[in-house]
């Protein structure tokens, strides 16, 4: 299973773009990148999902370049409750429901008013 | 979307009892789910794959005979922490592929407190 590396925490204020970087040099050719979000005391939380390029939802943007060695994701004009842990992890495409996901450390992400 | 019911949310125990918690997959069938645990300020820490009909596979370091995992039917899997000590106290998370190629769904998480 692909190694991922991301900042420890990040800060920010209020109506900031946030950008979280991720590597993952040893991603293999059938991994997708999916990042998901955790609030104290709860599960992880699905955020976005990509393979290749750059990929949009209602809540983040994410951008993988041509080497998918690493992804960044994108949080445009961030409130306090996005205050939360964030984690990059690769998983394989179409390995059925028993792959296992690893997680890293995160980047906790602070917002500020 | 897909969705998983972990219960209960929270509980304490006194040491030397035994916990069960339960995940279930509510709209969807699930074959496999997995066991995190967390503690404060770290990362999730897969325990445990749960595998439908057939034995739980461990990771490296957990101990089986204190975890008990029973994955009876589709759509259960519980977590039995044994002999509960202090050490034990954790946040569980359970976790579970929706169907067909539908994201991991997680559970909202079980917080254990054993004195």
């Amino acid at each position: 299973l692909a190694k991922t590396t991301q900042p420890i925490s990040m800060d920010s204020y209020e109506g900031q773009e946030v950008n979280i970087t991720c590597s993952h040099n040893n991603i293999a050719t059938n991994d997708y990148i999916t990042w998901y979000q955790q609030f104290p005391s709860q599960g992880p939380r699905f955020i976005i999902q990509g393979y290749k390029t750059k990929v949009t939802n209602e809540v983040a943007s994410l951008f993988i370049p041509a080497d998918r060695k690493s992804s960044t994701l994108s949080l445009p004009r961030v409130s306090l409750s996005d205050t939360a842990v964030y984690y990059c992890l690769v998983q394989p495409t179409f390995g059925g429901a028993t792959n296992k996901l690893i997680f890293g450390t995160g980047t906790l992400l602070a917002v500020q008013p | 979307g897909a969705v998983v019911s972990q219960h209960p949310s929270r509980v304490i125990c006194k040491s030397g009892t035994s916990v069960k918690i339960e995940c279930r997959s509510l709209d969807f069938q699930a074959t496999t789910m997995f066991w995190y645990r967390q503690f404060p300020k770290q990362s999730l820490m897969l325990m445990a794959t749960s595998n439908e009909g057939s034995k739980a596979t461990y990771e490296q370091g957990v101990e089986k005979d204190k975890f008990l995992i029973n994955h009876a039917s589709l759509t259960l899997s519980t977590l039995t922490v044994t002999s509960a000590h202090p050490e034990d106290s954790s946040f569980y998370i359970c976790s579970a592929r929706g169907p067909e190629n539908y994201g991991y769904t997680f559970g909202s998480g079980t917080r254990l407190t054993v004195v």
